[in-house]
């Protein structure tokens, strides 16, 4: 079972909608949780970082924890097509990050 | 500030063949990491270093070896390709427990 799961998508929303990524993970130890944007060919680029249960916005982008669920998402409002990229969950599990496999997000205009 | 540089950006490989990836970061953190992605498996951690002077296995350390050269410098070393080893290799470096910052890569092809 993999420690961090995401869906793979594509997920595909029109401009100017709100995008829905969400992760799931098994360590319940768990206290640290990120979430990058990956463009094609680039490296991971970190957009959010939570560390404790509720939201955290921060300009369109708002993450969600709930550690009780071990569920985190990720909502983007009025989605443009420069955010059109691969999402990564990432969690710290002990002093090690361990990443899902990434959704694709693809924004149509 | 560079933030987390590596070298090469590319390197194409014969099997059997030695190489070392150079990774240096310029914001004072402790650990750092290496990475390699590949198609559908996501980022998996090859080795990090807590500090330096330490270095510990990830999820897929064989084939590998690291070197922490000073706080700045993480190496990673290749001693005899593998085709199996084509990827994309990412460093990385962080304060413990928190946001991991990323180089830009090197896309390593054994032939």
């Amino acid at each position: 079972q993999k420690e961090v799961e995401q869906n793979s998508g594509p997920l595909s929303v029109p401009e100017g909608a709100i995008a829905s990524l969400n992760c799931t993970y098994s360590d319940r130890g768990s206290q640290s949780f990120f979430w990058y944007r990956q463009y094609s060919g680039k490296s991971p680029e970190l957009i959010m970082s939570i560390y404790s249960n509720g939201d955290k916005e921060d300009g369109r982008f708002t993450a969600q924890l709930n550690k009780a669920s071990q569920y985190v998402s990720l909502l983007i409002r009025d989605s443009q097509p420069s955010d059109s990229a691969t999402y990564l969950c990432a969690v710290m599990g002990g002093n090690k990050l361990v990443f899902g496999a990434g959704t694709i997000l693809r924004v149509k205009s | 500030n560079a933030g987390v540089t590596q070298t090469p950006k590319f390197q194409v490989l014969k099997t059997g063949q030695s190489m070392t990836l150079q990774c240096a970061q310029d914001m004072n953190h402790n650990s750092m990491y290496w990475y390699r992605q590949d198609p559908g498996m996501g980022l998996r951690l090859i080795y990090y270093s807590a500090s330096e002077g330490t270095t510990d296995k990830g999820e897929v350390p064989n084939g590998y070896n690291v070197s922490r050269l000073n706080k700045r410098e993480f190496s990673l070393r290749l001693e005899s390709a593998a085709p199996s080893q084509t990827s994309v290799y990412f460093c990385a470096s962080s304060e413990a427990g928190y946001e991991q910052y990323f180089g830009p890569g090197t896309r390593l092809t054994v032939t």
